[in-house]
């Protein structure tokens, strides 16, 4: 079946350091592919998102480019500020249906 | 933004009581709500798509008679822990998609910390 796997947490940074988070995935077909944040008490909001192989999602200054051929979604921020701590899911969706696969999540830690 | 909103945030039950957490859109009419269970350091698991007005559809290996689902109403869906065990104990969280069908307008509630004694 479809899965998920990104890299485990916690991730410790500095402020304006450089930030990537792994994602792949498996999937049959052409799944869309999101990443999630989650800060602390609050529920799940979409960060970017790409609907086909070679899009690039972006939103924040956070950019993850849709790799079919590595099947990689890798999310990417170039200087991370303390308000970026938060946890990051990978996610998709093989339809239009909205029954997400998500990766286990990962934790941002950023420090001053 | 849209909001959705999850209550109780946290719930401690007695094993052998039944809990109910509600999930409920907050300015938008959801067609579509889904259930999803996050155990420690693991991904969100789906346990359930629910339809205003019909059956809800679960996953397999979820316990349709232990997990009930009621979305009564286009801003509300309601999941049942029925007669709970300490092995329920979890984070549950639903998500609302409001009409037109894609899939990236999805938001996602809180979150409800259920621990079963």
């Amino acid at each position: 079946g479809d899965s998920v796997t990104q890299m485990e947490g916690p991730v410790t940074l500095s402020e304006e350091a450089f930030l990537t988070i792994n994602c792949t995935y498996t999937a049959t077909g052409y799944p869309s592919l999101f990443w999630y944040v989650q800060y602390p008490g609050e529920g799940l909001q979409l960060l970017l998102k790409a609907t086909k192989a070679d899009d690039k999602g972006s939103n924040k200054g956070f950019e993850a480019t849709y790799r079919k051929e590595t099947t990689s979604f890798h999310l990417e921020k170039g200087s991370v500020q303390v308000s970026d701590s938060a946890v990051y899911f990978c996610a998709l969706t093989p339809d239009s249906w909205g029954k997400f696969q998500f990766g286990a999540g990962t934790q941002v830690v950023v420090t001053p | 933004g849209a909001v959705v909103s999850q209550h109780p945030s946290r719930v401690i039950c007695k094993s052998g009581t039944s809990v109910k957490i509600e999930c409920r859109s907050l300015d938008f009419q959801a067609t579509t709500m889904f259930w999803y269970r996050q155990f420690p350091k693991q991904s969100l698991m789906l346990m359930a798509t629910s339809n205003e007005g019909s059956k809800a559809t679960y996953e397999q290996g979820v316990e349709k008679d232990k997990f009930l689902i009621n979305h009564a109403s286009l801003t509300l869906s309601t999941l049942t822990v029925t007669s709970a065990h300490p092995e329920d104990s979890s984070f549950y969280i639903c998500s609302a998609r409001g009409g037109g069908g894609r899939t990236d307008t999805q938001y996602f509630g809180p979150g409800t910390r259920l621990t079963v004694l």
